[in-house]
């Protein structure tokens, strides 16, 4: 199995506050990416990333930023949580010579 | 744009039947399909992929066809068991950075 760990694995937090959710890789893969998965909607991309501080945004990336100063761990932040954020939050890494990506375990995030 | 339109059941069947899961893809450029696995609780994992036209994917007994003429990657397995119950997604490849485009989802469940 790839080498990918996300913390928390659970988190409850409240509207308003701030939440930082994190993603941790040994395989030392290019490319990462943040994706949330919502009933009726599969997965969507949040933001990605294909190198140190090179990252761009998907398509519901509004109210999440996110941040990559090592290859290894690319982090996403909600500034101020709402209740739409309720979700669970996958990570994936790639490398150019694959054609594929692998994921993470997933965190659950509720937002109250 | 790339989009990935698969049946989005449920779908249920009783153990030894005969499963199809559909999928369609956007024909723009020369993708490489995937279909991936979830099992409760867990992320996705890659099923099996195929690189070009007429390729054909297997892995524990399912198995899919990149059919260029159609647009179509259909997952089939002939003899489902309780153990395949998950959400299994397609996906294609294609996009910048090595993004893949998924499909909602497909929820499987096997009764014994």
């Amino acid at each position: 199995d790839a080498g990918i760990t996300q913390s928390p694995r659970h988190k409850v937090t409240e509207t308003g506050t701030p939440v930082t959710l994190r993603c941790h890789q040994t395989e030392n893969h290019r490319y990462m990416y943040w994706y949330r998965q919502d009933p009726g909607h599969g997965l969507r991309l949040i933001h990605y990333s294909y190198g140190v501080k090179d990252t761009d945004k998907g398509e519901v990336s509004d109210g999440y930023s996110v941040s990559r100063s090592k290859t290894e761990d690319f982090l996403l932040t909600l500034e101020s949580a709402t209740s739409s954020q309720t979700s669970v939050y996958f990570c994936a890494i790639s490398d150019m010579d694959l054609n594929e990506q692998f994921f993470g375990p997933g965190t659950r995030l509720t937002v109250l | 744009g790339n989009s990935v339109t698969q049946m989005e059941g449920p779908v249920t069947l009783s153990e030894e039947a005969f499963l199809t899961i559909n999928c369609t893809y956007t024909a723009t450029g020369y993708p490489s399909l995937f279909w991936y696995v979830q099992y409760p609780g867990e992320g996705l994992q890659l099923l099996l992929k195929a690189t070009k036209a007429d390729d054909k994917g297997s892995n524990k007994g399912f198995e899919a066809t990149y059919r260029k003429e159609t647009t179509s990657f259909h997952l089939e397995k002939g003899s489902v068991q309780v153990s395949d119950s998950a959400v299994y997604f397609c996906g294609r490849s294609g996009g910048s950075n090595y993004k893949l485009t998924f499909g909602k989802g497909t929820l499987l469940t096997v009764n014994p």
